[in-house]
């Protein structure tokens, strides 16, 4: 059983250009977490999705970023015109579905290998 | 706003020391809080999660314990090893607002043979 996935693991990015990072969950898990970990600091959240569905995107900046979870396929987080604030590791999680609440369940969230994100 | 607090924020122990960590979070609306251990260049994986007030969890020479009504979690690790430095990072998560995971800063373990 795969783990979860992110590509690219490296990108590099001119200011102003897009960034498109993805995210391939484990199978049978169908809730997906961003984290954003800025240099000299700790994970932060940025949006929990499920599929189809934005749960709750309170840690994302309004302007510029939008990350989806489609019925097929990864999910994307979408960094557009980009700056030399967004360098970052982004990092996604994902998890199981609680069967009985249909709640992203207490069990593990687990976590890629990150994309590093850097812009010149 | 919630916060959840780490510390210390780094700790330099011997090989053979015992050693522990708290986390602190807020004791209103919770609903989980997980331990993860991140080393450098890696992902963060999972060691436990904790649900219920006086929960005890332990996995080889690592174990934790729960307090929700202080607003606390300990993380033990007895008789520390060159291989057990990493960073230890809390997450609480919150009953409310869409299952949101705050984590703390985490403590830097350095574990000198």
């Amino acid at each position: 059983n795969a783990g979860v996935m992110q590509n690219p693991r490296h990108l590099v990015r001119r200011r102003g250009q897009e960034a498109r990072l993805r995210c391939s969950p484990m199978k049978g898990h169908s809730h997906v977490y961003w984290y954003r970990q800025l240099p000299e600091e700790g994970l932060k959240f940025m949006v929990y999705l499920q599929k189809e569905n934005i749960i709750d995107e309170s840690g994302m900046p309004k302007e510029r970023f939008s990350a989806e979870f489609p019925k097929e396929g990864p999910s994307i987080l979408r960094i557009q015109q980009v700056v030399r604030g967004d360098s970052a590791a982004y990092f996604c999680a994902s998890s199981q579905t609680d069967p009985l609440s249909g709640k992203s369940s207490t069990d593990t969230q687990y976590f890629g290998p990150g994309t590093r994100l850097t812009v010149l | 706003i919630l916060n959840v607090e780490q510390s210390p924020q780094s700790l330099h122990v011997q090989e053979g020391d015992s050693t522990n960590f708290t986390c602190s979070f807020p004791s209103s609306n919770f609903y989980a809080l997980h331990w993860y251990r991140w080393e450098t260049a890696k992902s963060p994986e999972a060691l436990f999660v904790m649900t219920l007030n006086g929960d005890e969890k332990k996995k080889g020479r690592i174990s934790a314990t729960l307090n929700t009504k202080e607003g606390y979690s300990y993380l033990y690790i007895k008789g520390s090893q060159p291989e057990d430095s990493a960073t230890y990072l809390c997450a609480f998560l919150p009953y409310t607002g869409g299952f949101k995971t705050i984590f703390g800063a985490g403590t830097r373990l350095f574990v000198k043979a």
